[in-house]
């Protein structure tokens, strides 16, 4: 597609379990970033991954949460033993280039994760 | 630390009319980007306005201008003509340019929700 997508949309787990999300950047964007959005929150980084350098993992809040990315291309977000604390709107970005160029971050609609 | 502050949670304004948006931040480095993003309820965060803090004039897109006033740290969002497509949630964010260059992180502030009155 010609967007940033990301799934799923929405994503209701219980407490303790481990959640997949999934985002797909732009194509031949090298870089792509995950925020996470709590409600009523501004945007929070999480990590940002360029090209085939060391990931920017500054972000992460504990180690439950951690992502890969497969190829220089999709994107994984991995949130182990989720708690309800975690429920939140998680947003996928990507960009051509990142760091020392300036290039707009493409932001996709984001998946709802709620942990009952 | 470089941090972004949005100090009024909710505006209004009606059709037609102007309204400004704040934002201020906090940050020791003198190379940076500024920005201001819309989230409509669709949750889709779309970027409306970018200054490069090495440019002294204020940046312009259609309706949509800022006041930027470097050494004060503010960053204003004026969006003249005011339309209903307008209403949703408003956030300043901020890019380091600075060496070494080696992140790419926006940071945000808690965001404006502006509703706009037919």
């Amino acid at each position: 597609g010609a967007g940033v997508s990301q799934s799923p949309s929405n994503k209701v787990t219980e407490k303790g379990k481990d959640v997949e999300l999934r985002c797909d950047p732009i194509s031949g964007h090298t870089a792509l970033y995950w925020y996470r959005q709590s409600l009523g929150q501004g945007l929070e980084f999480l990590i940002y991954f360029q090209g085939n350098s060391a990931p920017d993992k500054s972000g992460l809040p504990s180690d439950r949460f951690s992502a890969e990315r497969t190829g220089g291309s999709v994107s994984t977000l991995t949130i182990q033993r989720t708690q309800q604390e975690d429920s939140a709107v998680y947003l996928c970005a990507s960009s051509l280039q990142g760091a020392s160029f300036y290039n707009e971050q493409f932001f996709g609609p984001g998946t709802r994760l709620t942990v009952l | 630390a470089q941090t972004v502050t949005q100090s009024q949670p909710e505006m209004s304004v009606q059709e037609a009319e102007t309204v400004t948006l704040s934002c201020t931040y906090d940050t020791s480095e003198s190379d940076y980007y500024l920005f201001w993003y819309k989230q409509p309820p669709s949750r889709q965060m779309i970027l409306v306005i970018r200054q490069e803090a090495y440019k002294q004039q204020n940046a312009t897109e259609n309706r949509f201008s800022v006041n930027f006033q470097k050494a004060a740290k503010s960053f204003s969002l004026k969006i003249s003509d005011s339309q209903l497509g307008d209403a949703a949630m408003y956030f300043c964010a901020y890019r380091t340019n600075s060496f070494p260059y080696n992140t790419d992180k926006l940071i945000f502030g808690t965001g404006t929700r502006l509703q706009v009155f037919p």
